[in-house]
Protein backbone atom coordinates (compact mmCIF):
# COMPACT_ATOMS: atom_id res chain seq x y z
CA UNK A 1 0.00 0.00 0.00
CA UNK A 2 0.72 3.50 -0.08
CA UNK A 3 3.23 5.12 2.48
CA UNK A 4 2.96 8.23 4.01
CA UNK A 5 6.07 9.72 5.99
CA UNK A 6 5.80 12.77 7.65
CA UNK A 7 8.57 15.52 8.97
CA UNK A 8 9.98 16.55 11.71
CA UNK A 9 7.97 14.38 13.72
CA UNK A 10 8.15 17.35 16.66
CA UNK A 11 7.79 20.92 16.30
CA UNK A 12 8.01 23.67 19.23
CA UNK A 13 7.47 27.17 18.09
CA UNK A 14 7.50 30.43 19.77
CA UNK A 15 3.68 32.43 19.36
CA UNK A 16 4.34 34.32 16.39
CA UNK A 17 6.79 32.02 14.50
CA UNK A 18 6.18 30.48 11.00
CA UNK A 19 6.85 26.70 10.19
CA UNK A 20 6.30 24.17 7.47
CA UNK A 21 5.58 20.87 7.52
CA UNK A 22 5.76 18.30 5.47
CA UNK A 23 4.00 14.87 3.46
CA UNK A 24 5.86 12.53 1.27
CA UNK A 25 3.94 9.53 -0.13
CA UNK A 26 5.38 6.52 -2.04
CA UNK A 27 2.50 7.02 -4.99
CA UNK A 28 0.05 8.86 -7.18
CA UNK A 29 -2.94 9.94 -5.02
CA UNK A 30 -6.53 11.00 -5.75
CA UNK A 31 -7.32 12.59 -2.66
CA UNK A 32 -4.76 13.93 0.08
CA UNK A 33 -6.03 15.69 3.29
CA UNK A 34 -4.43 17.56 5.70
CA UNK A 35 -5.56 17.35 9.73
CA UNK A 36 -5.46 19.30 13.01
CA UNK A 37 -5.98 16.89 16.09
CA UNK A 38 -6.31 19.34 18.90
CA UNK A 39 -6.04 18.40 22.35
CA UNK A 40 -9.46 17.32 23.26
CA UNK A 41 -8.76 14.22 20.36
CA UNK A 42 -11.12 15.95 17.74
CA UNK A 43 -9.89 15.59 13.80
CA UNK A 44 -10.22 19.17 11.97
CA UNK A 45 -10.05 18.86 8.12
CA UNK A 46 -7.69 21.56 6.92
CA UNK A 47 -7.48 21.17 3.79
CA UNK A 48 -8.84 18.58 0.90
CA UNK A 49 -5.26 19.22 -2.09
CA UNK A 50 -4.83 16.66 -4.12
CA UNK A 51 -2.98 18.79 -6.11
CA UNK A 52 -2.02 22.76 -6.43
CA UNK A 53 -2.37 25.44 -4.11
CA UNK A 54 -4.81 26.17 -1.38
CA UNK A 55 -4.89 29.30 1.31
CA UNK A 56 -6.93 29.47 4.23
CA UNK A 57 -6.37 32.44 6.81
CA UNK A 58 -2.96 31.86 8.64
CA UNK A 59 -2.85 28.27 7.12
CA UNK A 60 -2.05 27.14 3.37
CA UNK A 61 -0.96 23.78 1.86
CA UNK A 62 0.52 23.11 -0.98
CA UNK A 63 0.79 19.29 -2.71
CA UNK A 64 2.94 18.93 -6.26
CA UNK A 65 1.16 15.19 -7.06
CA UNK A 66 4.12 14.68 -9.55
CA UNK A 67 6.51 14.75 -7.27
CA UNK A 68 4.59 12.65 -4.53
CA UNK A 69 4.66 15.81 -1.64
CA UNK A 70 2.88 18.04 -0.01
CA UNK A 71 3.54 21.33 2.59
CA UNK A 72 1.45 22.45 5.25
CA UNK A 73 2.66 26.31 6.28
CA UNK A 74 1.78 27.76 9.43
CA UNK A 75 2.00 31.50 9.86
CA UNK A 76 1.91 33.51 12.98
CA UNK A 77 1.38 30.52 15.00
CA UNK A 78 -0.67 30.98 18.02
CA UNK A 79 -0.93 28.75 21.18
CA UNK A 80 -4.60 27.16 19.33
CA UNK A 81 -2.45 25.84 17.09
CA UNK A 82 -1.05 23.62 19.48
CA UNK A 83 -1.92 19.57 18.54
CA UNK A 84 -0.97 16.91 16.41
CA UNK A 85 -1.30 17.39 12.46
CA UNK A 86 -1.80 14.26 10.03
CA UNK A 87 -1.22 14.06 6.41
CA UNK A 88 -3.72 11.33 5.09
CA UNK A 89 -3.41 10.18 1.24
CA UNK A 90 -6.13 7.99 -0.95
CA UNK A 91 -4.73 5.98 -4.01
CA UNK A 92 -5.87 4.69 -6.83
CA UNK A 93 -8.67 2.77 -6.01
CA UNK A 94 -7.52 -0.55 -8.31
CA UNK A 95 -3.88 -0.17 -6.15
CA UNK A 96 -5.27 0.75 -2.41
CA UNK A 97 -8.75 0.18 -2.36
CA UNK A 98 -11.23 3.34 -1.24
CA UNK A 99 -8.69 3.65 2.01
CA UNK A 100 -7.29 6.57 3.16
CA UNK A 101 -3.72 6.32 4.83
CA UNK A 102 -2.12 8.52 7.59
CA UNK A 103 1.17 9.64 7.90
CA UNK A 104 2.91 9.27 11.50
CA UNK A 105 2.05 12.99 12.44
CA UNK A 106 3.39 16.31 13.67
CA UNK A 107 3.12 17.16 17.44
CA UNK A 108 3.15 20.88 16.88
CA UNK A 109 3.69 23.25 20.81
CA UNK A 110 3.84 26.46 20.34
CA UNK A 111 4.63 28.41 23.28
CA UNK A 112 3.19 31.90 24.45
CA UNK B 1 -19.09 18.64 4.71
CA UNK B 2 -21.15 16.10 6.89
CA UNK B 3 -22.14 16.50 10.97
CA UNK B 4 -21.00 13.25 12.85
CA UNK B 5 -21.90 12.30 15.93
CA UNK B 6 -20.67 9.49 17.93
CA UNK B 7 -21.93 7.78 21.23
CA UNK B 8 -20.15 7.21 24.07
CA UNK B 9 -18.41 9.95 24.19
CA UNK B 10 -16.26 7.54 26.33
CA UNK B 11 -16.40 4.97 28.75
CA UNK B 12 -14.36 2.84 31.01
CA UNK B 13 -15.00 -0.97 30.79
CA UNK B 14 -13.20 -3.99 32.76
CA UNK B 15 -11.90 -6.56 30.61
CA UNK B 16 -13.66 -9.83 29.01
CA UNK B 17 -16.41 -7.37 28.05
CA UNK B 18 -17.98 -5.53 25.09
CA UNK B 19 -18.67 -2.32 23.94
CA UNK B 20 -20.85 -1.12 21.25
CA UNK B 21 -19.93 2.42 19.57
CA UNK B 22 -23.02 4.18 17.77
CA UNK B 23 -22.26 6.92 14.83
CA UNK B 24 -25.23 9.12 13.22
CA UNK B 25 -24.83 11.20 10.37
CA UNK B 26 -26.90 14.38 9.40
CA UNK B 27 -26.77 13.29 5.59
CA UNK B 28 -26.97 9.77 3.44
CA UNK B 29 -23.60 8.66 2.73
CA UNK B 30 -22.18 5.85 0.72
CA UNK B 31 -19.19 5.65 2.30
CA UNK B 32 -18.53 4.94 6.20
CA UNK B 33 -15.66 3.57 7.63
CA UNK B 34 -14.02 2.97 11.48
CA UNK B 35 -10.71 3.97 12.41
CA UNK B 36 -8.77 3.08 16.02
CA UNK B 37 -6.35 5.47 17.25
CA UNK B 38 -3.99 3.89 20.31
CA UNK B 39 -2.33 6.41 22.18
CA UNK B 40 0.25 8.12 21.07
CA UNK B 41 -0.30 6.70 17.07
CA UNK B 42 -1.56 7.75 14.29
CA UNK B 43 -5.18 6.27 12.38
CA UNK B 44 -5.46 2.70 10.74
CA UNK B 45 -8.24 2.16 9.15
CA UNK B 46 -10.20 -1.52 11.03
CA UNK B 47 -12.75 -1.48 7.87
CA UNK B 48 -15.54 -0.13 5.99
CA UNK B 49 -18.96 -0.44 7.12
CA UNK B 50 -21.29 -1.12 3.78
CA UNK B 51 -24.84 -0.71 3.78
CA UNK B 52 -26.46 -4.16 3.01
CA UNK B 53 -23.65 -6.41 3.52
CA UNK B 54 -20.96 -7.40 5.45
CA UNK B 55 -18.47 -5.01 6.42
CA UNK B 56 -14.79 -5.18 4.36
CA UNK B 57 -11.77 -5.59 7.48
CA UNK B 58 -8.37 -4.16 6.89
CA UNK B 59 -5.39 -7.00 7.24
CA UNK B 60 -5.36 -7.33 10.85
CA UNK B 61 -8.88 -6.82 11.81
CA UNK B 62 -11.58 -9.75 12.22
CA UNK B 63 -15.77 -9.68 12.30
CA UNK B 64 -15.29 -11.48 15.49
CA UNK B 65 -13.37 -8.90 17.53
CA UNK B 66 -15.04 -5.97 15.57
CA UNK B 67 -18.22 -6.74 14.43
CA UNK B 68 -20.06 -4.10 12.60
CA UNK B 69 -23.77 -3.05 11.25
CA UNK B 70 -25.07 -0.36 8.75
CA UNK B 71 -28.87 -0.67 8.75
CA UNK B 72 -29.08 2.39 6.65
CA UNK B 73 -26.91 5.06 4.75
CA UNK B 74 -26.88 7.04 7.90
CA UNK B 75 -26.08 4.92 11.00
CA UNK B 76 -23.31 2.54 11.83
CA UNK B 77 -22.24 0.09 15.26
CA UNK B 78 -18.64 -0.42 16.32
CA UNK B 79 -18.78 -3.31 18.46
CA UNK B 80 -15.28 -3.86 20.38
CA UNK B 81 -15.81 -7.80 21.61
CA UNK B 82 -14.24 -9.36 24.78
CA UNK B 83 -12.19 -6.41 25.43
CA UNK B 84 -8.50 -6.46 26.92
CA UNK B 85 -6.16 -3.35 27.63
CA UNK B 86 -5.02 -3.57 24.44
CA UNK B 87 -7.65 -2.13 23.07
CA UNK B 88 -7.57 1.25 24.80
CA UNK B 89 -7.60 3.65 21.84
CA UNK B 90 -9.91 5.93 20.53
CA UNK B 91 -12.25 4.79 17.82
CA UNK B 92 -13.39 7.04 14.95
CA UNK B 93 -16.26 7.28 12.78
CA UNK B 94 -15.38 8.58 9.56
CA UNK B 95 -17.45 9.36 5.97
CA UNK B 96 -16.73 10.41 2.64
CA UNK B 97 -18.28 12.94 1.41
CA UNK B 98 -18.38 13.27 -3.03
CA UNK B 99 -17.90 10.67 -5.58
CA UNK B 100 -16.21 7.68 -4.73
CA UNK B 101 -13.14 8.39 -6.61
CA UNK B 102 -12.87 11.52 -5.57
CA UNK B 103 -14.32 12.45 -1.87
CA UNK B 104 -13.29 14.37 1.44
CA UNK B 105 -13.59 12.25 4.75
CA UNK B 106 -15.05 13.94 7.65
CA UNK B 107 -14.45 12.15 11.52
CA UNK B 108 -16.70 12.38 14.36
CA UNK B 109 -16.03 13.17 17.53
CA UNK B 110 -13.92 9.85 18.67
CA UNK B 111 -14.87 7.66 21.43
CA UNK B 112 -12.22 7.04 24.08
CA UNK B 113 -12.22 3.71 25.53
CA UNK B 114 -10.01 2.71 28.56
CA UNK B 115 -10.12 -1.05 29.27
CA UNK B 116 -9.19 -2.23 33.15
Amino acid sequence: GIQVEQSPPDLILQEGANSTLRCNFSDSVNNLQWFHQNPWGQLINLFYIPSGTKQNGRLSATTVATERYSLLYISSSQTTDSGVYFCAVKGPIKAAGNKLTFGGGTRVLVKP
Amino acid sequence: SAVISQKPSRDICQRGTSLTIQCQVDSQVTMMFWYRQQPGQSLTLIATANQGSEATYESGFVIDKFPISRPNLTFSTLTVSNMSPEDSSIYLCSVGVGDVVYNEQFFGPGTRLTVL
